[in-house]
């Protein structure tokens, strides 16, 4: 597509419940980065997936948190028994390689947790 | 700059004026910067990058410094317009990686017509 794509754009949950944040990089792209931004914040590195290297992990903040990306292509951020504390917008970008390039951002996701 | 709390710090120009934005990084390893500008609702939009080994880039408008003595980057927007307001934020990595940027908390910039 044109850039990076996120879904839903909004979405509300009740806590405890399970939510998927998907996200469709730019084609051809073969590096893609979730990232966190509460509220007034800065972005929180989340994972990375790189072709078919194995994903970088390290940000991901609890074992609740995972993501899965099907080759080259779409992604999903899955969060278990949501918390509060996961209100926040999840950002997707995407990338031409890993290192040295432009990474595009999506829109985010915005998640409220109640 | 770099804010501590949960408050953006905000930066307010008149338009035409010159902006400059700084930010203060936190790895003395970082040799890969980046500025980003983030409209409300909106993700974020790359402005301009800069490598370790250079203390001097230019764009279009922008010019990213870099001093590495000190640890500190700043953004300058030349003839700022209303269409800069948004929040700016700068990112580090190690390595020139693009994988693990950390970013800074941001700063808004509000442009008055």
């Amino acid at each position: 597509g044109a850039g990076v794509s996120q879904s839903p754009s909004n979405k509300v949950t009740e806590k405890g419940k399970d939510v998927e944040l998907r996200c469709d990089p730019i084609s051809g792209h073969t590096a893609l980065y979730w990232y966190r931004q509460r509220l007034g914040q800065g972005l929180e590195f989340l994972i990375y997936f790189q072709g078919n290297s194995a994903p970088d992990k390290s940000g991901l903040p609890s074992d609740r948190f995972s993501a899965e990306r099907t080759g080259e292509s779409v992604s999903t951020l899955t969060i278990q028994r949501t918390q509060q504390e996961d209100s926040a917008v999840y950002l997707c970008a995407s990338s031409l390689v890993w290192s040295g390039n432009t990474i595009y951002f999506g829109e985010g996701s915005w998640l409220t947790v109640v | 700059g770099e804010s501590v709390g949960l408050h953006l710090p905000t930066l307010s120009v008149q338009e035409g004026d010159n902006s400059i934005i700084n930010c203060a990084y936190s790895n003395s390893a970082s040799d890969y910067f980046i500025w980003y500008k983030q409209e409300s609702g909106k993700g974020p939009q790359f402005i301009i990058d800069i490598r370790s080994n250079m203390d001097k880039r230019q764009g279009q408008r922008v010019t990213v410094l870099l001093n590495k003595t000190v640890k500190h980057l700043s953004l300058q927007i030349a003839a700022t317009q209303p269409g800069d307001s948004a929040v700016y934020f700068c990112a580090e990595s190690i390595g020139g990686s693009q994988g693990n940027l950390i970013f800074g908390k941001g700063t808004k910039l509000s442009v008055k017509p």
